[in-house]
Order: structure tokens, then sequence, then C-alpha cells
């Protein structure tokens, strides 16, 4: 069984701050997927990365695969309140069309 | 157009009874799914079909958790007896195999308790 190991499990910060969540497995993934949940919603897809060491920017948010296609970041700039959510990774090995989700990280921005 | 549609959104049940749980996939899409969400052990899959064939259910819990899914646009997903323990947040997905790097579209959840 592949596991996401995501860090940290918890995040406070308040409007305006920077934030880094990372994504992390001892397994290849194919791609690699963030999704962010918001209360009483199902996780919606923010990004899909696929090659190592691509950069992905949606806004204020940007995504890293890691060059090994094992880990995989999220950094958020100048937080906002409706950042607020469980953010999610989920990865697939291209060998099953399931994805492995990671352990979370719920991320709280306050004004 | 509609997303994956799920019924009920919240059902409490006593300890004992049989649950069922319905999804609506998007049209179209020829994979579901389905998963449990709790605090404790997050999202976990269940079980998938594609083309209405169970292709995985080795995450189902036990005996007690059945899935069907009789055509492309309905599936269900069966508790018999339900017990507290199954208490979570249940949700079905769907996904076209044309859908670049399988990107999965979540219903709204049914939020279960068993008492």
């Amino acid at each position: 069984t592949q596991l996401l190991e995501q860090s940290p499990q918890f995040l406070s910060i308040q409007e305006g701050e920077n934030l880094t969540v990372y994504c992390n497995s001892s397994s290849v993934f194919s791609s690699l997927q963030w999704y962010r949940q918001e209360p009483g919603e199902g996780p919606v897809l923010l990004v899909t990365v696929v090659t190592g060491g691509e950069v992905k920017k949606l806004k204020r948010l940007t995504f890293q695969f890691g060059d090994a296609r094992k880990d995989s970041s999220l950094h958020i700039t100048a937080a906002q309140p409706g950042d607020t959510g469980l953010y999610l990774c989920a990865g697939d090995t291209g060998t099953a069309s399931k994805l492995t989700f990671g352990t979370g990280t719920r991320l709280q921005v306050t004004l | 157009d509609a997303g994956v549609i799920q019924s009920p959104r919240h059902e409490v049940t006593e300890m004992g009874q049989e649950v069922t749980l319905r999804c609506k996939p998007i049209s179209g899409h020829d994979y579901l799914f389905w998963y449990r969400q709790t605090m404790m052990r997050g999202l976990e899959l269940l079980i998938y079909f594609n083309n209405n064939v169970p292709i995985d259910d080795s995450g189902m819990p036990e005996d007690r958790f059945s899935a069907k899914m009789p055509n492309a646009s309905f599936s269900t997903l069966k508790i018999q007896p339900s017990e507290p323990r199954d208490s979570a947040v249940y949700f079905c997905a769907s996904r076209s195999t044309g859908s670049s790097s399988y990107e999965q579209y979540f219903g709204p959840g049914t939020r279960l308790t068993v008492t």
C-alpha cells in the first residue's frame, strides 16, 4: 500500500502570511493531484502535476512535483480566509485507476 | 451540467438497521468510486467500478458492506447491519477515461450517524 504523508496536519495562520504544505511518499507516482475540501462538501481538484520537477501556478498557489516523482509541495502566497479548508494530495501509480489520498492538511486562515 | 449526486445528504439510524446510500455519477463517466472519510483514517477508497463492473473491492471493511452498479447512471452502497463504527461521511466520485491524469469529481457526500 502506497502511503502519502502530509505535513503539517494542521495550520492556523493570519491573512497575508505565506505557507507551504508537503506531501511525501516512498513510492513513485505517475501523476499527483491536489484537492481542496470545504466543510460539508466533497474534495475539488485544484491541479494535476505529471512531470518530475514540474511547477504549476494557480493564482496565489504554486504546486511542485519532486524530481523523483515521490513528493510534492503546495505553496500559498498571501493567504486569504477563502483559502481555509482541507488540502489533500492524491497520487496514482499508473498501474491502476485508483488514487491514493494523503493524510490531509487542515488550513485555517483568520483575519 | 449536474455534478455527482448523492442521497441522502444525512442519515441517522440505529445500530443493526440496514442503510442504503445512493449515487448518480456524471453522465458519460465510466468510473465510479465509493470513499469513506473519518477524522481518524482520512479518505479511504472502499470500492470502484469501471463500466458498471466492480474492479477493486479490497477497501470494503467487511461482509456487512456491499455495493452495486446496475447501470451507468446509478450505484448503491449498502451496510447491513450497521454499527456505530460505520459513522462517517461517504463520498461517491466519478471520472471519465478520457480525462487527464485520473481527475475525479466528488459528490457532496452522505453523513451517516449510527447510534
